[in-house]
């Protein structure tokens, strides 16, 4: 059982360029989320989803687009990449509503936009 | 919208010491609660969580956290701390019916010295 599994790991982008970190659980979520963190602010919300085909803003969205077309996947596209992303990056899963479960998170990318 | 507060951005122990992180939240309604550490170039993992029954809940590693009620707090606890306890820790709430939002904290680092 692999759990939450995010490619790649580390990634360097140039200013405007634009990529697709991607994030897959075989736990049979059906909550999937992606947080960015950064030293001093915690995890902040960008994106989650609570199925297939269905997804919402978090707190911090802009710049970001998601997709959840199999329960399985969900990937966050950076659009045109900007210095403000550098950042970690983690997609985090839970088994359903309710709240009283807990999530799983991946093991994180690392992203530099210079 | 809930949110969550923790009180002490770095913390610095020596080994042997006693430990306690604070955790304050606000939320009207039931809540569910989760400490999380993040050890050094890794991902988030659970330390424990709180949803219902005895407030005062033991997790991994030999840490605890009691959940005061009329003071919207969990704070994490640890009677005698070992280096291998560096890390950055979070607390996090999500509503205890309906939803699928995490709320994370800012993150406590701790340090414990030799």
């Amino acid at each position: 059982n692999a759990g939450v599994t995010q490619t790649p790991k580390f990634q360097v982008l140039k200013t405007g360029q634009s990529m697709t970190l991607q994030c897959a659980q075989d736990m049979n979520h059906e909550y999937m989320s992606w947080y960015r963190q950064d030293p001093g602010m915690g995890l902040r919300l960008i994106h989650y989803s609570v199925g297939a085909g269905i997804t919402d803003q978090g707190e911090v969205p802009n710049g970001y687009n998601v997709s959840r077309s199999t329960t399985e996947d969900f990937p966050l596209r950076l659009l045109s990449a900007a210095p403000s992303q550098t950042s970690v990056y983690f997609c985090a899963s839970r088994a359903r509503q309710g709240g009283n479960t807990e999530a799983f998170f991946g093991q994180g990318t690392r992203l530099t936009v210079v | 919208a809930q949110s969550v507060s923790q009180h002490n951005h770095h913390v610095i122990l020596s080994e042997a010491a006693s430990l306690e992180l604070g955790c304050n939240y606000s939320y009207g309604g039931t809540v569910n609660l989760f400490w999380y550490v993040q050890y050094p170039g890794q991902h988030l993992q659970l330390l424990l969580k709180y949803f219902s029954g005895d407030p005062l809940v033991k997790g991994i590693k030999g840490f605890e956290a009691e959940f005061i009620k009329s003071k919207f707090s969990f704070n994490l606890r640890k009677p005698s701390v070992q280096w291998s306890d560096t890390a950055e820790y979070f607390c996090a709430v999500s509503p205890g019916a309906g939803s699928y939002q995490l709320t994370f904290g800012k993150g406590t680092k701790l340090s414990v010295i030799p």
